[in-house]
């Protein structure tokens, strides 16, 4: 079955510095690949999502860029906030009747 | 828009004790799951159900029992809790046949003691 890895597990990064967080999937059949964002305390809120018919997608601050060929993608953070501080889940998903599949999350922390 | 809401958000038990987690969703999805989250874990699936009336094993389903009760409804039964399922546990549902991701509660802290 599919398998998604993350790395790094854990990030610290400046206010106002990129953050990068970056996934791989096993599947070459996944073709939808959502990210959340978990604050503490709180469930998983997807915050971007894109398919695999698309290279690379933006809203504001955050991107989401996939290789399909190297079965990576990745979340891209500019500009970081101290809000931005979360657990970070990227997912692969091979059909909308298939269960999401979620990596092993990325604390990140934006030091003011 | 209340979107997936589940009670209670603590709960403290004693070993052997039972309790139901309740979920609720109200954006007519069919789909339902029910995860648990451990400190360095990640997200765990523990039970889902695809559908009213069907439910299906995740990879962590020992201790637990579910049930669909309607398209609304995806409950958590713990019969005998044990120390190893104190967790939090999270609730989500998405509508199949569209891609989006899954909608989540907020959870619910249980300490089993």
């Amino acid at each position: 079955g599919e398998n998604v890895e993350q790395h790094p597990s854990t990030l610290s990064v400046q206010e106002g510095d990129s953050a990068v967080i970056k996934c791989t999937y096993s599947d070459s059949a996944s073709n939808y690949f959502p990210w959340y964002k978990q604050e503490l305390g709180k469930g998983p809120q997807l915050i971007i999502d894109i398919r695999s018919n698309v290279g690379e997608k933006k809203d504001q601050r955050i991107a989401v860029t996939l290789n399909k060929t190297a079965k990576h993608f990745s979340l891209h953070i500019t500009e970081t906030q101290p809000e931005d501080s979360a657990v970070y889940f990227c997912a692969a998903r091979k059909t909308s009747y298939d269960k999401v599949i979620f990596g092993p999350g990325t604390s990140l922390s934006v030091i003011p | 828009n209340a979107g997936v809401t589940q009670t209670p958000k603590f709960q403290v038990l004693k070993t052997g004790q039972s309790m139901t987690l309740q979920c609720a969703q109200d954006m007519n999805h069919n789909s339902m799951y029910w995860y648990r989250q451990d400190p360095g874990m990640g997200l765990r699936l523990i039970y889902y159900s695809a559908s009213e009336g069907t439910t299906d094993k995740g990879e962590v389903p020992n201790g637990y029992n579910v049930s669909r009760l309607n398209k609304r409804e995806f409950s958590l039964r713990l019969e005998s809790a044990a120390p190893s399922q104190t967790s939090v546990y999270f609730c989500a549902s998405s509508d199949e046949g569209i891609y989006r991701g899954y909608t989540f509660g907020s959870g619910t802290r249980l300490t089993v003691v």
